[in-house]
This record gives C-alpha cells, sequence and structure tokens, in this order.
C-alpha cells in the first residue's frame, strides 16, 4: 500500500515553539499532500508538494520531500494554540489520494 | 461557493435500516469521493466519480454499501441493511481537476453515522 504513515502520533508544544511532524510512504507518488483537520471538522488542504520537488514554503509551514526515502515532513513555525488539530499526510499515486493515520498536534498556551 | 454540502450531519439508526447520505460538492469540480474514517482505521477511500461516473469502487466494503452520482451537483452513498460495524465519519470531497497533477480536495464537514 502506498498509504503515508505519520509520526508521532501525537505532539504536545508550548505555544511559540515549532512542531515537526513526519509522514513515510511505499510506493512510488505523483505527489504528496498535506490536510488539518480540527476536531468534528472535515479536512482542510494545507499545501502539495510535486514529487520533483524537494521543498516548499507557505506562510508559516514548511514541507520537505526526500523520494529517495520516501518520506516528507511538516514544519510549522511558530506554533499556536489555534494550530491545535490533526495533521495528516495524503500520497497521489495515480487519481486516488491515500491518507495516514495523522498526527495530533496540541498547542498549549 | 458554499463549499461541499453535506447531509444529514449526524444520523442515528438502527441495525438492518437503510442510510442515505447526500453530498453537493463544488459547482465545476469534476471528481467526487467519498471516504469513510473511524480511529480504527482512518481514512478510507470508498468509491470516486470522474464527470458523474464511477472511476473506482474498490474500497467499497461490501454490497450494502453502493453510491451513485445522477448529475454534476448530486451523490449519494447508501448502506441497506446497516449494521453496527458502519458507524463511522463519512466524508464527501471534491476536486477541480485529477489529483496526479496538482488537484486538491475540498472536503465537507462529514456525516457522522450511529448504527445502533
Amino acid at each position: 500500500s502506498q498509504q503515508g504513515e505519520e509520526d508521532p502520533q501525537a505532539l504536545s508544544i508550548q505555544e511559540g515553539e515549532n512542531a515537526t511532524m513526519n509522514c513515510s510512504y511505499k510506493t512510488s507518488i505523483n505527489n504528496l499532500q498535506w490536510y488539518r483537520q480540527n476536531s468534528g471538522r472535515g479536512l482542510v488542504h494545507l499545501i502539495l508538494i510535486r514529487s520533483n520537488e524537494r521543498e516548499k514554503h507557505s506562510g508559516r509551514l514548511r514541507v520537505t520531500l526526500d523520494t529517495s526515502k520516501k518520506s516528507s515532513s511538516l514544519l510549522i513555525t511558530a506554533s499556536r494554540a489555534a494550530d491545535t488539530a490533526s495533521y495528516f499526510c495524503a500520497t497521489v499515486g495515480s487519481e486516488k489520494l491515500v491518507f495516514g493515520k495523522g498526527t495530533k498536534l496540541t498547542v498549549n498556551p | 461557493d458554499a463549499g461541499v454540502i453535506q447531509s444529514p450531519r449526524h444520523e442515528v439508526t438502527e441495525m438492518g435500516q437503510e442510510v442515505t447520505l447526500r453530498c453537493k460538492p463544488i459547482s465545476g469540480h469534476d471528481y467526487l469521493f467519498w471516504y469513510r474514517q473511524t480511529m480504527m482505521r482512518g481514512l478510507e477511500l470508498l468509491i470516486y466519480f470522474n464527470n458523474n461516473v464511477p472511476i473506482d469502487d474498490s474500497g467499497m466494503p461490501e454490497d450494502r454499501f453502493s453510491a451513485k452520482m445522477p448529475n454534476a451537483s448530486f451523490s449519494t452513498l447508501k448502506i441497506q441493511p446497516s449494521e453496527p460495524r458502519d458507524s463511522a465519519v463519512y466524508f464527501c470531497a471534491s476536486s477541480l481537476s485529477g489529483l496526479a497533477g496538482s488537484g486538491e480536495l475540498f472536503f465537507g464537514e462529514g456525516s457522522r453515522l450511529t448504527v445502533l
């Protein structure tokens, strides 16, 4: 399966600190996407990185992709209490988006 | 645009009853996906459509599950008969373009199904 697996499963940090979440997958991909899910809500797309890209930035988000290691990381800088949510990586091999189990991030004020 | 709209938001039913979940994708989006989310299995893709045509239904767990997209603005996911293990949050999502390129998914708020 090309399902991504996030690490850690849960992360608790203080406001202002950086949060790093990792994702590993098993097969070749076209692109990798990160999504956020607040409790009881639908998922929201954060950022997409293509297989020929190594790093991408969007505001306080930084995503890296290492296709040789089949891994990606999501860095949230200067975290805020409002960043508390679950974060999912999702891989695209064909036209399907396959999600990992997610990392539950808690940012304490 | 109002985003992807799902109904009902919550459904509680008894085992054996028929359940119908509804979805209105974002106007102009050619792709529609149904996902199921549980604590144990995470997010599972059930089926997706392109231009109202089912493309891949390999994720549909059993014949009890069926999905239709009669037109570009409406899709249903039906479970008949329902079982307690079907309890989950069901998400509908749509995409403007294919995901293999630069397409991203826009999710609805989900339908939380509880089968007693």
